[in-house]
Order: structure tokens, then C-alpha cells, then sequence
């Protein structure tokens, strides 16, 4: 299968919060998984990535938690900032295949000032 | 250091028209891929080119859609005799060659209006 679950659709965090958006995968064949954010009429950005090496990284307020035995993983948003509202999206790819990117189907984040 | 370029940003095009959407990797990249994005919904793979070379084209619709990166210019997807459903975002991204290739950079992406 190469399904990428992404939940929630949408999420409304105060400032300061912590926003959690988490992507759930099939493929163990997987073995990368970046995080894209993504603003109205732009491109997606790439925000951070682990592969299944480890169990945890993070990129100053990012963090990703990665949990191979469940094939899950999620982003946290530490003190979440109005301009973090964006769209969020998980994928995943397999090195064997080329490295398309299968993605999730999206976060709408809203955070409130 | 110039990021992903595609053009045109907008294209609005009749039902039956050819669409041509260019695209500029990064500088040194190598890797092209397309990805499109309807309203409301997350990327779908279509294709990944090499220069001169479609690797993986899973993605592309049987009929009406082709890619090409030649040796010299852009990268190409040509949509031809465009309808309705056609309407969505399309953007590129590309890559690098070596251990990193996994990391792909986005374009802007061009918007496809099919009237």
C-alpha cells in the first residue's frame, strides 16, 4: 500500500500552543519522511525530515516523533505563532523508487493571536 | 542561489487547448518531478525525469499528458486537449544526485484554469 494518513484536517491553536499533526503510513518499505508547509498560492516548503533511523528530531521550534513499530509519525509546533498558520503535509517515499514523495492529504493550521 | 522556476504562474486555457507548463531545477540538480494538487487536496505524484530520461511515470494519466526534460532547458509537462478537470495546481520540484536525493525543493507552482 502506499497510503499516507494524515489527521487532523483542520487545527485551531492558540499562540503559544503547541500545534500536533500526525501521519500514519503502510509501506514499511518507507524510509524517509519530510513535512512540507505550505501557504495560499505557494509552493510547498520543506520544513524537516527523519528517516527510520532515529526515533526523534528537531529544527529549533520543530519536532518530529517517529515511531516505527507503529507506523507513525507526527510534527510539533512548539509556541505556535500566527505565522505559522499554513497548510501542513506529511509524506513519505522509498529510496528504491526515486524518491517520489507520497503525501498526506493535509493541515490546515490556524493559530490565534 | 535561484530556487525551482516554473512558468507560466497562471495559465488559462479553453477546453481542447494544449497546456505547457515549464520548469528550472535548482542549480545542480538533476532530479525533476511533477506533482498536482486539486482544490482542497494534498500533491499526487506524476512523473520523475532525469535529463533526457522518464524514470517513473505512474502517475501520469494514460492519455492527454506527457513530460520531458531534454538535455538543455526546462523541464516540460504538456497537457493536451485540456478540460474541466484539468483545472489545478501544478508544481515541480527537483533534487540532487547523491545521498540527499530524497530532498526535494518546490517550485511556485503554475496555476491551470481550464474554462
Amino acid at each position: 500500500q502506499q497510503q499516507v494518513k494524515q489527521s487532523p484536517q483542520s487545527l485551531i491553536v492558540q499562540k503559544g500552543g503547541i500545534s500536533i499533526i500526525n501521519c500514519a503510513y503502510e509501506n514499511t518499505a518507507f524510509d524517509y519522511f519530510p513535512w512540507y508547509q505550505q501557504f495560499p498560492g505557494k509552493g510547498p516548503a520543506l520544513l524537516i525530515a527523519i528517516r527510520p533511523d532515529v526515533s526523534e528530531k528537531k529544527e529549533g521550534r520543530f519536532t518530529i516523533s517517529f515511531n516505527k513499530s507503529a507506523k507513525q509519525f507526527s510534527l510539533h509546533i512548539m509556541d505556535s505563532q500566527p505565522g505559522d498558520s499554513a497548510t501542513y503535509f506529511c509524506a513519505a517515499s522509498r529510496n528504491n523508487q526515486g524518491g517520489k514523495l507520497i503525501f498526506g492529504q493535509g493541515t490546515e493550521l490556524s493559530v490565534k493571536p | 542561489n535561484a530556487g525551482v522556476m516554473q512558468n507560466p504562474r497562471h495559465l488559462v486555457r479553453r477546453r481542447g487547448q494544449e497546456a505547457r507548463l515549464r520548469c528550472s531545477p535548482m542549480k545542480g540538480h538533476s532530479h525533476v518531478y511533477w506533482y498536482r494538487q486539486l482544490p482542497e487536496e494534498g500533491l499526487k505524484f506524476m512523473v520523475y525525469l532525469q535529463k533526457e530520461n522518464i524514470i517513473d511515470e505512474s502517475g501520469m494519466p494514460k492519455e492527454r499528458f506527457s513530460a520531458e526534460f531534454p538535455k538543455e532547458g526546462p523541464s516540460i509537462l504538456r497537457i493536451q486537449q485540456v478540460v474541466r478537470g484539468d483545472s489545478a495546481a501544478y508544481f515541480c520540484a527537483s533534487s540532487t544526485p547523491g545521498p540527499l536525493y530524497n530532498e526535494q525543493f518546490f517550485g511556485p507552482g503554475t496555476r491551470l484554469t481550464v474554462l
